[in-house]
C-alpha cells in the first residue's frame, strides 16, 4: 500500500511564474490537508479538501494561492506569479476521515 | 498567548539518558493529541497518538493534562537514533481535523 505521494520533490521556479503541486493520497483516503513549512519556522496548515470539496482553507494567504481535490487525479495546490518569500517545504496529508494523518515526502519549492 | 508552546530547546543529552518534553496548548476543545517527529526538515512522521491520559510504547511515554491543557512526552534510553525535531499537535474534530503544530523540540542524543 503506496504512502503518500508528492511531485515534484523540488521545484525551481522564477518570479513571476506559476508552481504546481501535486499530491495523491494514501489509497482510501480521501480527505487531504496541505501544510507549508518556511524556513526555520513551524509547519502551517493551510487549507484541507475532500473529492470536489474545499473543507477549510483558513490557512491559504487571500492571493495567488488555490488548491483543489478532482473527483479524478491527485489534489493540486496552484500558486500563481511566484515571489521568492513562496520558497518552503509544500507538504501534504491524508487521511481516511479519521483522524491520524499521513505526511507525504514534501515538495521543496524555491523561487529565484 | 500561542496555540501551542513546545519546550524551545535544543536538548543535548547522552546516549542512555531520559529525556521529556512539555507542551501546552491554549484550546480547551481540543480532544486528540499527537506526537510527531521531524528528521532534517522532512516529513513528519507519527509516534504517538494521545486520547486519554497518556500512551506508552516501548521506551516512549505520552502523558496528557487536560485541567492544566499540557502534554508531555518521556523519552527513556536515549539512542543516537532519537535525534529529531519533536512536534506537538493537539487536534480539534468540529475544525475539520488540521493539525495545529507547535515550533518543535530539537533533541540531539550524543555518544
Amino acid at each position: 500500500n503506496a504512502g503518500v505521494m508528492q511531485n515534484p520533490r523540488h521545484l525551481v521556479r522564477r518570479r513571476g511564474q506559476e508552481a504546481r503541486l501535486r499530491c495523491s493520497p494514501m489509497k482510501g483516503h480521501s480527505h487531504v490537508y496541505w501544510y507549508r513549512q518556511l524556513p526555520e519556522e513551524g509547519l502551517k496548515f493551510m487549507v484541507y479538501l475532500q473529492k470536489e470539496n474545499i473543507i477549510d482553507e483558513s490557512g491559504m494567504p487571500k492571493e495567488r494561492f488555490s488548491a483543489e481535490f478532482p473527483k479524478e487525479g491527485p489534489s493540486i495546490l496552484r500558486i500563481q506569479q511566484v515571489v521568492r518569500g513562496d520558497s518552503a517545504a509544500y507538504f501534504c496529508a491524508s487521511s481516511a476521515g479519521g483522524d491520524t494523518q499521513y505526511f507525504g515526502p514534501g515538495t521543496r519549492l524555491t523561487v529565484l | 498567548r500561542k496555540e501551542v508552546e513546545q519546550d524551545p530547546g535544543p536538548f543535548n543529552v547522552p546516549e542512555g539518558a531520559t529525556v521529556a518534553f512539555n507542551c501546552t496548548y491554549s484550546n480547551s476543545a481540543s480532544q486528540s493529541f499527537f506526537w510527531y517527529r521531524q528528521d532534517c526538515r522532512k516529513e513528519p512522521k507519527l509516534l504517538m497518538s494521545v486520547y486519554s491520559s497518556g500512551n506508552e510504547d516501548g521506551r516512549f511515554t505520552a502523558q496528557l493534562n487536560r485541567a492544566s491543557q499540557y502534554i508531555s512526552l518521556l523519552i527513556r534510553d536515549s539512542k543516537l537514533s532519537d535525534s529529531a525535531t519533536y512536534l506537538c499537535d493537539p487536534m480539534i474534530y468540529n475544525q475539520g481535523g488540521k493539525l495545529i503544530f507547535g515550533q518543535g523540540t530539537e533533541l540531539s542524543v550524543k555518544p
